[in-house]
């Protein structure tokens, strides 16, 4: 299983774009990166999730360089609702095959 | 689309009680499910996995007949957490995935379990 290093925490005001970077060094040719938010007391809600190069849904965008080694999550124009914790899981996507949960980047959207 | 429904939401019972926790995949079928437990301010650990008409794969560390596993049909798997004790107190949460191939986890918003 890919092993993922990302930023403990981050502060952003209200307003700004973010971009939280995750590192996997190790991700395998099958494996996809998938982002996930989550809210205390709450199951993690998913984000966005892409192979290589860029993704871009209603609610974020991810970047992916060629080497795959590293992704980042931009996020446009946070508001207070986007403090939550964000994770970044890397594995293959489908069926039985399981992923782990890295530590997270814990998000404060300051006013 | 895409909804895991988990139940209940929030079980305080005493020591000693076995509680079930469901999980259910409404609009999607899944031969596989997650479960996974969070202790306060950490990230989630995984379990075991959930594998429909098998045996559940238990993670290292995680007992199997403390924590038993059902994967009735392609939509329901259920955690019993037996003869639960105060260590049981936590969040678990479930997840599932489509059998189809490039689709993430959805997760269940999780069961707080709180053990007198």
């Amino acid at each position: 299983l890919a092993k993922t290093t990302q930023p403990i925490s981050m502060d952003s005001y209200e307003g700004q774009e973010v971009n939280i970077t995750c590192s996997h060094n190790n991700i395998a040719t099958n494996d996809y990166i998938t982002w996930y938010q989550q809210f205390p007391s709450q199951g993690p809600r998913f984000i966005i999730q892409g192979y290589k190069t860029k993704v871009t849904n209603e609610v974020a965008s991810l970047f992916i360089p060629a080497d795959r080694k590293s992704s980042t999550l931009s996020l446009p124009r946070v508001s207070l609702s986007d403090t939550a914790v964000y994770y970044c899981l890397v594995g293959p996507s489908g069926g039985y095959q399981k992923v782990t949960f890295g530590t997270g980047t814990k998000l404060q959207v300051i006013p | 689309g895409a909804v895991v429904s988990q139940h209940p939401s929030w079980v305080i019972c005493k020591s000693g009680t076995s509680v079930k926790i469901e999980c259910r995949s409404l609009d999607f079928q899944a031969t596989t499910m997650f479960w996974y437990r969070q202790f306060p301010k950490q990230s989630l650990m995984l379990m075991a996995t959930s594998n429909e008409g098998s045996k559940a794969t238990y993670e290292q560390g995680v007992e199997k007949d403390k924590f038993l596993i059902n994967h009735a049909s392609l939509t329901l798997s259920t955690l019993t957490v037996t003869s639960a004790h105060p260590e049981d107190s936590s969040f678990y949460i479930c997840s599932a995935r489509a059998d189809y191939s490039n689709q993430p986890q959805h997760f269940g918003d999780g069961t707080r379990l709180s053990i007198l």
